[in-house]
């Protein structure tokens, strides 16, 4: 059964620091994608990573996957505060997509 | 510039009414998904599509039931409310092929009492 992980589930970070958020998966997967959250809304796509290897940057976000290693990370460079959310790893294998619980980041000045 | 609809966007239930959550999509994307996330969780899977005429369960069908006519609307019909089905429930579609964008409807927010 594929299964994610997401470590940490609570982050509380200080403007300006770096921080990484971790995403393990227990089986072969053929895609990995990162989403943000804000309360109340919708989901919004970050990143799409389909090989090991695969890094992808968005401003002060990148994402990186390591398909022997079964994991994922979005590293956070010099946050601030608009990047408070809540941020999803899903991992895809053929039409099944499951969701880690969530890293609620909490951005302070 | 519509992209997933869902309608309602809220509603109260009571126990063992049944109702439809309604999505459609303007992209003409061919897979459509349905998910729920319950509170301080991630999403999870209850049924999707990959074209007209064509549903598979999720992670979690049970309770629901759905239907693809077209390409662009794939209603979620809830039969026999149960508290245990209080949740937000988002819509998606997305492209055929991996690595293709998955888009997420603003959601509904439904209460079962």
């Amino acid at each position: 059964e594929l299964k994610v992980e997401q470590n940490p589930l609570f982050l509380s970070m200080q403007e300006g620091k770096n921080y990484t958020i971790y995403c393990n998966y227990s089986t072969t997967s053929d895609r990995l994608y990162w989403y943000r959250q804000d309360p109340g809304k919708s989901l919004e796509s970050l990143f799409v990573l389909l090989s090991n290897g695969a890094v992808k940057q968005e401003g002060r976000l990148m994402a990186s996957l390591d398909t022997k290693a079964r994991l994922s990370t979005l590293h956070i460079t010099a946050a601030v505060h608009d990047l408070s959310a809540t941020y999803f790893c899903a991992v895809g294998r053929n039409n099944d997509m499951r969701f880690g619980a969530g890293t609620r980041l909490t951005v302070k000045p | 510039n519509a992209g997933v609809t869902q309608t309602p966007k809220f509603r109260i239930l009571k126990i063992g009414q049944s109702m439809t959550l309604q999505c459609t999509q303007d992209m003409n994307h061919n897979y459509m998904y349905w998910y729920r996330q319950d509170p301080g969780m991630g999403l999870k899977l209850i049924y999707y599509s990959v074209g007209a005429g064509i549903t598979d369960k999720g992670e979690v069908p049970n309770g629901y039931n759905v239907s693809r006519s077209t390409t662009e609307d794939f209603p979620l019909r809830l039969e026999l409310a149960a508290p245990s089905q209080t949740s937000v429930y988002f819509c998606a579609s997305s492209l055929q092929g991996t690595g293709n964008t998955i888009y997420f409807g603003e959601g509904s927010w439904l209460t079962v009492v």
